[in-house]
């Protein structure tokens, strides 16, 4: 399975802390998708990074990409109240489906 | 633009009906998916399409039946509910599979008693 793992499976954090969260996975891949869900909504695209990317920003986001140790991190700087939601990674390999992990719940709290 | 919707928004159905849960998208995507999210288990894959005419089962496919007549249409029809298919049921759509964002629905959160 192409499926993400991400870690911590929850995050407690005080607004303005940074916020990093992980993903595994377990193949070589095409690319990883970062996704965001607010409570009862659906989920929102945030970053896609390419397997020879390693490195990707996007406003506050950080995402980097390792491919020797299957691994990709997520970072959101200066965190917000609006922050708070779950985040989600999904590893696509080119040939199956876009599965997605378990997801880190976030909470900033003001 | 509408993006992904999906009808409805909420569901009762008892244990033995059917129902079909509706998505359409108007962006002209070729791939549409199915997903169910329970509590900790994070979104599985339920069924999927490349195209019209074209569909594909996913992790978790049985009680469920997909068909894509249309580019804009993948309908999932529950054939015989369960109180297991208690679920959030979200449809996805993107322009070329996992090469590019996936764009989801709100969600229908179905309720089997």
């Amino acid at each position: 399975s192409q499926q993400g793992e991400e870690d911590p499976q929850a995050l407690s954090i005080q607004e303005g802390e940074n916020a990093t969260m992980n993903c595994s996975y377990k193949t070589s891949i095409n690319n990883l998708q970062w996704y965001r869900q607010n409570s009862g909504r659906g989920l929102v695209h945030l970053i896609l990074i390419r397997s020879n990317e390693r490195e990707k920003h996007s406003g506050r986001l950080r995402v980097t990409l390792d491919t020797s140790k299957k691994s990709s991190s997520l970072l959101i700087t200066a965190s917000r109240a609006a922050d708070t939601a779950s985040y989600f990674c999904a590893a696509y390999s080119g040939n199956t489906p876009l599965v997605f992990g378990k997801g880190t719940r976030l909470s900033v709290i003001a | 633009n509408a993006g992904v919707t999906q009808t409805p928004k909420f569901q009762v159905l008892k244990t033995g009906q059917s129902m079909t849960l509706q998505c359409a998208q108007d962006m002209n995507h070729e791939y549409m998916s199915w997903y169910r999210q329970d509590p900790g288990m994070g979104l599985r894959l339920i069924h999927y399409s490349v195209g019209a005419g074209i569909t594909d089962q996913g992790e978790v496919p049985n009680g469920y039946n997909v068909s894509r007549s249309t580019t804009e249409d993948f309908p999932l029809r529950l054939l015989s509910a369960a109180p297991s298919q208690t679920s959030v049921y979200f449809c996805a759509s993107s322009s070329n599979r996992g090469h590019t964002e996936a764009f989801f629905g709100q969600g229908t959160r179905l309720t089997v008693v």
